[in-house]
């Protein structure tokens, strides 16, 4: 079946620009999350959803960036005035519920580039 | 609050030879424990996964990996590498809460 899949795969932008960031989750996975993964801090949690709604926002690296997720499928993330530290690859995974021994199955990301 | 650490950033083993990747876990609660995959320019592919079961954990591509109360670790381990296995490797834990919190990472070479 078809996996996570995102977009797009590559987005290079003007430092001060708006992004948004585009994850179609597994059919029917409930928990969908957000990473970002760069050389200075590796691989890191930023939100994630259950359903439409986002307990957990403690990743989020400054009010900047938000995210949303509709119809409990859909998933936009958006950095406002993006900056060059916010050059990294943006993952997305979704597992079928939320549960700390749930496997997260992950997209292939989104390679931001701000200059 | 979890975490893991990776010993060796890099690993070179020849074709044929014994696969090592180190991971050390610290966690207040019991651990879940994850290995993933990263093939260049791809997303993360579950390699295996530890979730309280057994504590022998085998997983896709002929590796395995045992979670060792005692001493905290995670190694990840396959008999005989083969090219096909050169990427970079990741350890990762949950806890009580569903975020994954990964390792720095090992990149693996493997060289004829």
């Amino acid at each position: 079946g078809a996996g996570v899949s995102q977009s797009p795969s590559n987005k290079v932008t003007e430092k001060g620009k708006d992004v948004e960031l585009r994850c179609d989750p597994i059919s029917g996975h409930t928990a969908l999350y957000w990473y970002r993964q760069s050389l200075g801090q590796g691989l890191e949690f930023l939100i994630y959803f259950q359903g439409n709604s986002a307990p957990d926002k403690s990743g989020l690296p400054s009010d900047r960036f938000s995210a949303e997720r509709t119809g409990g499928s859909v998933s936009t993330l958006t950095i406002q005035r993006t900056q060059q530290e916010d050059s990294a690859v943006y993952l997305c995974a979704s597992s079928l519920v939320r549960t700390p021994r749930e496997t997260q199955y992950f997209g292939p990301g989104t390679r931001l580039l701000v200059l | 609050a979890q975490s893991v650490t990776q010993l060796g950033s890099h690993v070179s083993v020849s074709e044929g030879a014994l696969v090592l990747l180190r991971c050390n876990y610290s966690s207040s609660v019991p651990p879940y424990l994850f290995w993933y995959v990263q093939y260049p320019n791809q997303g993360l592919q579950l390699l295996l996964k530890y979730t309280s079961a057994a504590t022998l954990v085998k997983g896709i591509n002929g590796f395995e990996a045992e979670f060792k109360k005692s001493e905290t670790s995670f190694h990840l381990t396959k008999p005989s590498a083969h090219m096909s296995d050169a990427a970079e490797y990741f350890c990762a834990v949950t806890g009580t809460a569903s975020k994954l919190t990964f390792g720095t990472g090992t990149r693996l070479q493997v060289t004829l």
